[in-house]
């Protein structure tokens, strides 16, 4: 069962503007983390936010966690095209061990 | 380095061909997934291990078995691939159970089966 859903699915943007992917979930969770992947290659680990945090930032990127709507959402400033990838949500719901992924965002930033 | 060590990066084979793919980690993680990559599904996860001898399903186990004999290795068994199997596959670690920590992935194996 997928526990995040991503959207935009796709978004194309400049360089240097600003990114914004969207993540809802279904269920009560206890992290959630998202990712990032080059065309066909392993995932990358961005950043974890905890479901007691509302915000967190690491460099270019800030992500904001909602737990009452079940959302998060990832902004990615000043874009390069160097960012060009797909994105995606996970989370580790209550009483469970498992790590769920969302279905991506692809993000195209055009030099 | 940490890393993820995953094997082989690309393999065909037939309907009903047993096969491997191997995984191993060098981070002591006591974590270890798998997690199939289809377009438009995302990644869904297989099977993970919290630990040696300690093995669960995912969301789609059918078809897949796995063992933990070892901390660092966690292969992934096809008994007798089916071309829906088709797919990139990955392998992950991390230090604790679930999502509580990030995930370290290998860089993947497509997989045909024709």
């Amino acid at each position: 069962s997928q526990q995040g859903e991503e959207d935009p699915q796709a978004l194309s943007i400049q360089e240097g503007e600003n990114a914004t992917m969207n993540c809802s979930y279904k269920t009560s969770i206890n992290n959630l983390q998202w990712y990032r992947q080059n065309s066909g290659r392993g995932l990358v680990h961005l950043i974890l936010i905890r479901s007691n945090e509302r915000e967190k930032h690491s460099g270019r990127l800030r992500v904001t966690l909602d737990t009452s709507k079940k959302s998060s959402s990832l902004l990615i400033t000043a874009s390069r095209a160097a960012d060009t990838a797909s994105y995606f949500c996970a989370t580790d719901a209550y009483n469970t061990d498992k790590l769920i992924f969302g279905t991506g965002t692809r993000l195209q930033v055009f030099p | 380095e940490a890393q993820v060590t995953q094997n082989p990066r690309y393999l065909i084979t037939v309907t009903g061909k047993k096969l491997t793919v191997t995984c191993s980690q060098n981070m002591n993680h006591e974590y270890m997934s798998w997690y199939r990559q289809d377009p438009g599904l995302g990644l869904r996860q297989i099977y993970y291990s919290m630990n040696v001898e300690v093995t669960d399903k995912g969301d789609v186990p059918e078809g897949y078995k796995v063992s933990r004999k070892e901390k660092r290795n966690f292969p992934l068994i096809l008994e007798s691939p089916s071309p829906n199997q088709t797919s990139l596959y990955f392998c992950a670690s991390s230090a604790n159970r679930g999502g509580s920590t990030e995930a370290f992935f290998g860089q993947g194996t497509r997989l045909t089966v024709v």
